[in-house]
Formats: C-alpha cells, structure tokens, sequence
C-alpha cells in the first residue's frame, strides 16, 4: 500500500545551520510530491511541491528533489532561520496520507 | 474572507453534548476533507468529499457524522465523545482534476472533551 517514512524529529539547529529531512514514500504510479509546513497554532500549508521526476520544488530557500529511483523526497535549506522553526509534513498526492511530521526548532 | 476558514476555532464539550464543526472555503475548490490531528501521531483522515460525494470514510466512529450541503461548505457534527477524541481538528480543501492537487488548510478546531 501506500505510506511515507519521514525523518523522527525533534531537529534543533542553530541559525545558519544547514538542514535535511529525509523523506521516502511507497506509492502507486508517480504521484505530486509536497512539503506542508505548520507553524504555531495554525493549519498545514503547502511549502513546495514537485510534480514529476527529477522536478525541484523551491520556497523560502528550501528545496527538494522529487528521486524517482530512490523514491525521496529529502527538503533542505542551506542556512535556516529562527522563523523556520514549525513542523514539516512530507506528503506524496493521491493517497492523501502524510509523513508523522518532523518538529524543527532554531535558535539564535 | 479568503482560503479557508473554521469554527470555532476552540471547543471545550461534555461526553453527553452535541457540537459541530464548521469548515468554508473561499478557493472555488471541488474537494474538501477533515482530518484529525493527535500529539505524537501522523495526520489522520477522516473523511473526503468530492463534488459534495462522500468518496472516503477511513473507518471513523459514527459519533462523527460529516456533511457536505454545497462545495463550500463542509460539517463534523459530534455527539457522545470520548476524551479521546481531543485534538485538532484540520479543514482543507481541493482542486481535483488538475495537476498536484495541492490541499489548503483551514486553522482548525482545537477539540477538548471532557
């Protein structure tokens, strides 16, 4: 069936750090690959998205690279801020499932 | 009002009331969905509807009852909870039939039963 295996958190970096999330799915087909963030009190919104093999998605200085073969999804951000700290969802389309989420926290 | 919205935005309810969830959305979207989200636990789905069609149901409780009256519009009525219902309770909506289906997520309702 379908699922995704998202990196356990919590990540806790310095400002400036770089960051990984590692994320791997198993899905039917090729689906739209998404990373939501939830900040604070609020819902999910969408950060990027990739809709075919080796397609980049990119906002806000994060990245990620939709790998066919390896079947991830990994976001990074070279140089994160304290504004960054939320939590991040990976989430292939169509089987409308998410990763457990990853809880980020920077400090300055 | 834009995206999409919920109310309220916090509950606090007996295991005996009876309450709704209220969810619009303001995209022109087809879908919408509700999800349940725990501490310490992935996202759930609940239910999906599609053109005001009920197309998922993932084994929730019948003490949750969705409806859907319009595209707009979308309801969790509640009654006989248990307190381990509490949690988050998210809203998003769709535009299916296009490419990435992306979904937008109201701020959703923070459920406490008592």
């Amino acid at each position: 069936g379908n699922s995704v295996t998202q990196m356990e958190g919590p990540v806790t970096l310095s400002e400036e750090a770089f960051l990984t999330i590692n994320c791997t799915y198993t899905a039917t087909g090729y689906p739209s690959l998404f990373w939501y963030v939830q900040y604070p009190g609020e819902g999910l919104q969408l950060l990027l998205k990739a809709t075919k093999a080796d397609d980049k998605g990119s906002n806000k200085g994060f990245e990620a690279t939709y790998r066919k073969e390896t079947t991830s999804f990994h976001l990074e951000k070279g140089s994160v801020q304290v504004s960054d700290s939320a939590v991040y969802f990976c989430a292939p389309n169509a089987a409308l499932i998410f990763g457990k989420g990853t809880t980020l926290s920077v400090s300055s | 009002e834009t995206g999409v919205t919920q109310t309220p935005r916090h509950l606090v309810m007996g295991m005996t009331n009876k309450k709704s969830l209220k969810c619009e959305q303001h995209l022109g979207h087809n879908a919408m969905y509700w999800y349940k989200q725990s501490a310490k636990k992935p996202l759930e789905l609940m239910f999906v509807y599609n053109f005001k069609e009920q197309t998922e149901n993932n084994s929730v409780p019948s003490r949750f009852s969705p409806e859907c009256p319009n595209s707009s519009h979308l309801f969790l009525h509640l009654h006989t909870l248990q307190p381990e219902d509490s949690a988050l309770y998210l809203c998003a909506s769709s535009q299916e039939g296009q490419g990435g289906n992306e979904q937008y997520f109201g701020p959703g309702t923070r459920l406490t039963v008592t």
